[in-house]
Protein backbone atom coordinates (compact mmCIF):
# COMPACT_ATOMS: atom_id res chain seq x y z
CA UNK A 1 0.00 0.00 0.00
CA UNK A 2 0.91 3.37 -0.37
CA UNK A 3 3.18 4.94 2.02
CA UNK A 4 0.44 7.35 3.58
CA UNK A 5 -0.95 7.16 6.75
CA UNK A 6 -3.77 9.87 8.78
CA UNK A 7 -3.91 9.44 12.28
CA UNK A 8 -6.24 9.31 14.59
CA UNK A 9 -8.13 7.75 11.94
CA UNK A 10 -11.74 9.05 14.47
CA UNK A 11 -11.91 11.70 16.68
CA UNK A 12 -15.07 13.08 18.85
CA UNK A 13 -14.03 16.34 20.49
CA UNK A 14 -15.47 19.29 22.31
CA UNK A 15 -16.61 22.81 20.74
CA UNK A 16 -13.58 24.90 20.95
CA UNK A 17 -10.84 22.65 21.76
CA UNK A 18 -7.48 22.60 19.59
CA UNK A 19 -7.59 19.75 17.66
CA UNK A 20 -4.54 18.27 15.42
CA UNK A 21 -4.66 15.80 13.02
CA UNK A 22 -1.41 13.83 11.51
CA UNK A 23 -0.54 12.83 8.06
CA UNK A 24 2.73 10.66 7.34
CA UNK A 25 4.34 9.93 4.36
CA UNK A 26 7.03 7.59 3.39
CA UNK A 27 7.25 8.01 -0.53
CA UNK A 28 9.26 10.98 0.42
CA UNK A 29 6.99 13.33 -2.11
CA UNK A 30 7.22 16.96 -2.29
CA UNK A 31 3.60 17.62 -2.28
CA UNK A 32 0.91 17.20 0.42
CA UNK A 33 -2.84 17.99 1.18
CA UNK A 34 -5.88 18.03 3.15
CA UNK A 35 -9.29 17.90 1.98
CA UNK A 36 -12.49 17.84 3.78
CA UNK A 37 -15.42 15.74 2.22
CA UNK A 38 -18.95 16.75 3.47
CA UNK A 39 -22.36 15.50 1.97
CA UNK A 40 -23.23 17.48 -1.47
CA UNK A 41 -19.37 19.26 -1.06
CA UNK A 42 -17.50 16.36 -2.53
CA UNK A 43 -13.85 16.84 -1.72
CA UNK A 44 -12.57 20.92 -0.61
CA UNK A 45 -9.26 21.67 -0.22
CA UNK A 46 -8.25 22.77 2.80
CA UNK A 47 -4.48 23.62 2.58
CA UNK A 48 -1.53 22.37 0.81
CA UNK A 49 2.25 22.08 1.14
CA UNK A 50 5.03 22.18 -2.02
CA UNK A 51 8.13 21.54 0.42
CA UNK A 52 9.13 22.06 3.97
CA UNK A 53 7.54 25.13 5.50
CA UNK A 54 6.30 26.31 2.42
CA UNK A 55 2.08 26.15 2.48
CA UNK A 56 -0.63 27.83 0.98
CA UNK A 57 -4.82 28.44 1.65
CA UNK A 58 -7.20 26.60 0.05
CA UNK A 59 -10.96 26.98 -0.86
CA UNK A 60 -12.01 26.30 2.98
CA UNK A 61 -9.17 27.31 5.34
CA UNK A 62 -10.89 29.69 7.52
CA UNK A 63 -11.04 28.21 11.18
CA UNK A 64 -7.34 25.72 10.14
CA UNK A 65 -3.78 26.60 10.29
CA UNK A 66 -1.24 23.64 8.65
CA UNK A 67 2.75 22.78 9.61
CA UNK A 68 5.06 21.56 8.05
CA UNK A 69 8.81 21.01 9.53
CA UNK A 70 9.87 18.27 7.41
CA UNK A 71 8.70 16.36 4.42
CA UNK A 72 7.01 13.41 5.63
CA UNK A 73 4.83 15.28 8.36
CA UNK A 74 1.61 17.44 7.27
CA UNK A 75 -0.39 18.47 10.42
CA UNK A 76 -3.39 20.15 10.37
CA UNK A 77 -5.08 21.71 13.32
CA UNK A 78 -8.27 23.34 14.00
CA UNK A 79 -7.61 26.37 16.12
CA UNK A 80 -11.01 25.84 17.91
CA UNK A 81 -13.20 23.18 16.95
CA UNK A 82 -16.91 24.05 15.46
CA UNK A 83 -19.80 21.99 14.76
CA UNK A 84 -19.44 22.99 11.42
CA UNK A 85 -15.76 21.20 11.09
CA UNK A 86 -17.31 17.79 11.50
CA UNK A 87 -16.34 15.92 8.44
CA UNK A 88 -14.15 13.43 7.04
CA UNK A 89 -10.76 15.12 6.39
CA UNK A 90 -8.72 12.81 3.80
CA UNK A 91 -4.67 14.05 3.26
CA UNK A 92 -2.98 13.27 -0.03
CA UNK A 93 0.26 13.12 -1.41
CA UNK A 94 1.92 13.79 -4.77
CA UNK A 95 5.81 13.76 -6.56
CA UNK A 96 4.47 17.13 -8.24
CA UNK A 97 2.23 20.02 -9.06
CA UNK A 98 0.83 18.74 -12.33
CA UNK A 99 -2.14 15.85 -12.49
CA UNK A 100 -0.13 13.68 -14.40
CA UNK A 101 1.32 12.89 -11.20
CA UNK A 102 -1.56 11.85 -9.37
CA UNK A 103 -2.45 12.08 -6.31
CA UNK A 104 -2.41 9.12 -3.30
CA UNK A 105 -5.09 9.76 -0.28
CA UNK A 106 -4.94 8.19 2.80
CA UNK A 107 -7.90 6.52 4.80
CA UNK A 108 -8.67 9.81 6.27
CA UNK A 109 -9.87 10.77 9.76
CA UNK A 110 -13.52 10.96 10.69
CA UNK A 111 -13.92 13.99 13.06
CA UNK A 112 -17.12 14.56 15.10
CA UNK A 113 -17.41 18.18 16.94
CA UNK A 114 -19.75 17.91 19.89
CA UNK B 1 -17.64 29.45 -8.89
CA UNK B 2 -17.26 25.67 -8.92
CA UNK B 3 -14.87 24.98 -12.29
CA UNK B 4 -15.52 21.40 -12.21
CA UNK B 5 -19.37 20.23 -11.83
CA UNK B 6 -21.00 17.37 -11.60
CA UNK B 7 -24.23 17.61 -11.74
CA UNK B 8 -25.28 14.16 -10.98
CA UNK B 9 -25.62 13.73 -7.51
CA UNK B 10 -26.14 10.22 -7.56
CA UNK B 11 -26.66 7.11 -10.56
CA UNK B 12 -28.41 3.63 -10.44
CA UNK B 13 -27.44 1.26 -13.12
CA UNK B 14 -28.56 -2.39 -13.87
CA UNK B 15 -25.53 -5.03 -13.17
CA UNK B 16 -24.22 -5.82 -16.60
CA UNK B 17 -25.29 -2.08 -18.52
CA UNK B 18 -23.05 0.60 -19.16
CA UNK B 19 -22.79 3.20 -16.42
CA UNK B 20 -22.09 6.78 -17.72
CA UNK B 21 -20.87 9.06 -15.76
CA UNK B 22 -20.90 12.87 -16.42
CA UNK B 23 -18.62 15.93 -15.71
CA UNK B 24 -18.97 19.84 -16.65
CA UNK B 25 -15.70 22.42 -16.80
CA UNK B 26 -15.88 25.97 -17.17
CA UNK B 27 -11.97 26.75 -17.39
CA UNK B 28 -10.73 26.44 -20.65
CA UNK B 29 -7.06 26.73 -19.44
CA UNK B 30 -7.82 22.61 -18.24
CA UNK B 31 -5.83 20.70 -19.99
CA UNK B 32 -5.65 17.24 -17.93
CA UNK B 33 -8.60 15.26 -16.31
CA UNK B 34 -8.22 12.20 -13.60
CA UNK B 35 -11.59 9.90 -12.49
CA UNK B 36 -10.94 9.05 -8.80
CA UNK B 37 -13.05 6.20 -7.04
CA UNK B 38 -14.11 6.34 -3.50
CA UNK B 39 -15.31 3.07 -1.58
CA UNK B 40 -17.00 3.91 1.92
CA UNK B 41 -14.38 4.78 4.61
CA UNK B 42 -11.59 4.72 2.28
CA UNK B 43 -9.71 7.43 0.19
CA UNK B 44 -9.85 8.47 -2.98
CA UNK B 45 -8.12 6.28 -5.36
CA UNK B 46 -7.15 7.05 -8.85
CA UNK B 47 -9.17 5.36 -11.77
CA UNK B 48 -8.38 6.60 -15.54
CA UNK B 49 -7.28 10.78 -16.56
CA UNK B 50 -7.15 12.03 -19.77
CA UNK B 51 -4.73 14.25 -21.49
CA UNK B 52 -6.46 17.59 -23.74
CA UNK B 53 -4.51 15.95 -26.72
CA UNK B 54 -6.41 13.41 -26.98
CA UNK B 55 -10.45 12.52 -26.75
CA UNK B 56 -10.46 8.97 -25.47
CA UNK B 57 -8.90 6.85 -22.85
CA UNK B 58 -9.51 3.41 -22.55
CA UNK B 59 -8.45 0.75 -19.40
CA UNK B 60 -10.71 -2.41 -19.58
CA UNK B 61 -13.79 -1.53 -18.51
CA UNK B 62 -13.34 1.97 -18.56
CA UNK B 63 -13.25 4.59 -20.81
CA UNK B 64 -12.90 8.48 -20.46
CA UNK B 65 -14.18 10.93 -23.70
CA UNK B 66 -13.14 14.16 -23.82
CA UNK B 67 -15.10 16.86 -25.29
CA UNK B 68 -12.99 19.80 -25.52
CA UNK B 69 -15.16 22.31 -27.22
CA UNK B 70 -18.12 21.12 -25.03
CA UNK B 71 -15.85 21.41 -21.92
CA UNK B 72 -17.27 17.72 -21.33
CA UNK B 73 -16.21 14.54 -20.10
CA UNK B 74 -17.94 11.31 -19.71
CA UNK B 75 -16.57 8.22 -17.87
CA UNK B 76 -18.45 4.90 -19.57
CA UNK B 77 -18.35 1.52 -17.47
CA UNK B 78 -18.95 -1.67 -19.10
CA UNK B 79 -20.13 -3.92 -18.14
CA UNK B 80 -21.09 -2.37 -14.52
CA UNK B 81 -20.45 -4.71 -11.44
CA UNK B 82 -21.84 -4.61 -8.45
CA UNK B 83 -18.25 -4.07 -6.83
CA UNK B 84 -18.23 -0.67 -9.08
CA UNK B 85 -20.74 1.02 -6.75
CA UNK B 86 -18.92 3.89 -5.37
CA UNK B 87 -18.60 7.90 -5.64
CA UNK B 88 -16.94 8.78 -8.34
CA UNK B 89 -14.94 12.39 -8.61
CA UNK B 90 -14.03 14.19 -11.51
CA UNK B 91 -10.76 16.69 -11.21
CA UNK B 92 -9.05 18.89 -13.45
CA UNK B 93 -5.31 20.36 -13.65
CA UNK B 94 -4.72 23.59 -16.02
CA UNK B 95 -1.95 23.95 -18.42
CA UNK B 96 1.20 26.20 -15.98
CA UNK B 97 -1.12 26.19 -12.82
CA UNK B 98 2.26 26.32 -11.02
CA UNK B 99 1.59 24.77 -7.38
CA UNK B 100 -2.14 24.92 -7.75
CA UNK B 101 -3.62 21.40 -6.75
CA UNK B 102 -6.42 19.60 -8.55
CA UNK B 103 -9.86 20.84 -8.77
CA UNK B 104 -12.11 18.44 -7.69
CA UNK B 105 -16.26 17.94 -8.91
CA UNK B 106 -18.34 16.94 -5.83
CA UNK B 107 -18.70 13.33 -6.95
CA UNK B 108 -21.43 11.16 -8.26
CA UNK B 109 -22.93 8.55 -6.10
CA UNK B 110 -22.95 4.98 -8.24
CA UNK B 111 -25.02 2.09 -7.52
CA UNK B 112 -24.87 -1.06 -9.43
CA UNK B 113 -27.84 -3.06 -8.99
CA UNK B 114 -27.55 -6.83 -9.24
Amino acid sequence: DAGITQSPRHKVTETGTPVTLRCHQTENHRYMYWYRQDPGHGLRLIHYSYGVKDTDKGEVSDGYSVSRSKTEDFLLTLESATSSQTSVYFCAISEGPRAGYGYTFGSGTRLTVV
Amino acid sequence: DQQVKQNSPSLSVQEGRISILNCDYTNSMFDYFLWYKKYPAEGPTFLISISSIKDKNEDGRFTVFLNKSAKHLSLHIVPSQPGDSAVYFCAASAIDSGNTPLVFGKGTRLSVIA
